[in-house]
């Protein structure tokens, strides 16, 4: 069974940092492509960014609201992926989920597991 | 990068069939076979019901069905029951970034 846990949500200034982590199982994460997306209060789905698999060179793609501001990064030996948040800014309030990717020749298909999500409130 | 269109509210009563619309353009939807449907009950991750425009993973029953024509993507949801009841997303392909997801549909079983 495929699951994907994610923590570090809280309560942050504006301004401020957080870093999210997502652990997953069920998969082999080495192999997997892997993104965030986010959901403010009341709104729709919205992709924060993603991460290539190392074998595929491991970089990255951001949307432009949080380019600049957010890293995601991945750690294989611990199968968790990260999303570092800087500057952080009161749009930036939402539910945060960790998603595997289902990718044909760097193509995405679909987002197949999806974590349970964890809300970060940018608020002074 | 514009959304994907989706009607803000669809409705309709335990038994019937009902279709959410998507619709976007060249670049997205109509270029590319990649649509994919999520659903998403209140509180809840989304999840997956459709990818590639009408294919189902494992576990999801067929009563859910999607289509496509043109630049407009459907989902039908036949049989309708109580449990149907969520909010639906669809999500494309694009040129300009890896996907883009539509505003979003809520279900209402009456």
């Amino acid at each position: 069974e495929v699951q994907l846990v994610e923590s570090g949500g809280g309560l942050v200034k504006p301004g401020g940092s957080l870093r999210l982590s997502c652990a997953a199982s069920g998969i082999t994460f080495t192999n997997a492509w892997m993104s965030w997306v986010r959901q403010a209060p009341g709104k729709g789905l919205e992709w924060v960014g993603r991460i290539r698999s190392k074998t595929d060179g491991g970089t990255t793609d951001y949307a432009a609201p949080v380019k600049g501001r957010f890293t995601i990064s991945r750690d294989d030996s611990k199968n968790t992926l990260y999303l570092q948040m800087n500057s952080l800014k009161i749009e930036d309030t939402a539910v945060y989920y960790c998603t595997t990717l289902h990718t044909i020749f760097a193509v995405v298909i679909s987002l197949d597991y999806w974590g349970q999500g964890t809300l970060v409130t940018v608020s002074s | 990068q514009s959304a994907l269109t989706q009607p803000a509210s669809v409705s309709g009563s335990p038994g019937q069939s009902i279709t959410i619309s998507c619709t976007g353009t060249s670049s997205d939807v109509g270029g590319y076979n990649y649509v994919s449907w999520y659903q998403q009950h209140p509180g809840k991750a989304p999840k997956l019901m459709i990818y590639e425009v009408s294919n189902r993973p494992s576990g999801v029953s067929d009563r859910f069905s999607g289509s496509k024509s043109g630049s407009t993507a459907s989902l039908t949801i036949s049989r309708l029951q109580a449990e149907d009841e969520a909010d639906y997303y669809c999500s494309s392909y694009t040129t300009s970034n890896p996907w883009v997801f539509g505003g979003g549909t809520k279900l209402t079983v009456l």
